[in-house]
């Protein structure tokens, strides 16, 4: 079984620009989610998706943030403009779990982020 | 709303000693707890979880961790530790009854010491 499969793996940006991340969750999950992971701290969530519908995004940061699942599958995690402090690695997990909170995540290996 | 904490951002122990990595949460409905082990440079990945049922769980690589409601704890423990065993360790909890959001934990460095 494929696992979760995120791209790029490294990135380098200036502050002021913008950047798109890809997460490919696994086949017939139903749940994904982006989280963000500040060096030393645990993953931050920042938005849940149910199929192609919004869980949960109280915690991104809208102004700069955006994401999409288009069609229950892929989706793009964007940020624009990049600020010093959005350096960090930014995680996509996926989950058999429809509403019930019982089933593990499955994790990408990340994408890690650099704002100069 | 949920929270987890983890006591002790480091831990070192020596090969063979126990491991004793704590958890404790807060929850106003019964919670689901999980706990993943981060490897340099990897995603996260389950060691184990507890949903329903046997309060003692038993996960990969020799793990296993007990749910105490009274105490509101999760500590994950191994008998004896390996060097494959240094990692980052989180702790997690979900929820039923409609809200099922993850909350993680700050995480947990083991380290293991020859």
């Amino acid at each position: 079984e494929a696992g979760v499969a995120q791209s790029p793996r490294y990135k380098i940006i200036e502050k002021r620009q913008s950047v798109a991340f890809w997460c490919n969750p696994i086949s017939g999950h139903a749940t994904l989610y982006w989280y963000q992971q500040i060096l030393g701290q645990g993953p931050k969530l920042l938005i849940q998706f149910q199929n192609n519908g919004v869980v949960d995004d109280s915690q991104l940061p809208k102004d700069r943030f955006s994401a999409e699942r288009l069609k229950g599958v892929d989706s793009t995690l964007k940020i624009q403009p990049a600020k010093l402090e959005d350096s960090a690695v930014y995680l996509c997990a996926s989950s058999l779990d429809r509403g019930t909170g019982i089933y593990e995540q499955y994790f990408g290996p990340g994408t890690r982020l650099t704002v100069t | 709303a949920q929270s987890v904490t983890q006591l002790g951002s480091h831990v070192s122990v020596s090969e063979g000693a126990l491991v004793l990595l704590r958890c404790n949460y807060s929850s106003s409905v019964p919670p689901y707890l999980f706990w993943y082990v981060q490897y340099p440079n990897q995603g996260l990945q389950l060691l184990l979880k507890y949903t329903t049922g046997a309060t003692l769980v038993k996960g990969i690589n020799g793990f296993e961790a007990e749910f105490k409601k009274s105490e509101t704890s999760f500590h994950l423990t191994k008998p004896s530790a390996h060097m494959s065993d240094a990692a980052e360790y989180f702790c997690a909890v979900t929820t039923g009854g409609g809200s099922y959001i993850p909350t993680f934990g700050r995480g947990t460095s083991l380290i293991v010491h020859p």
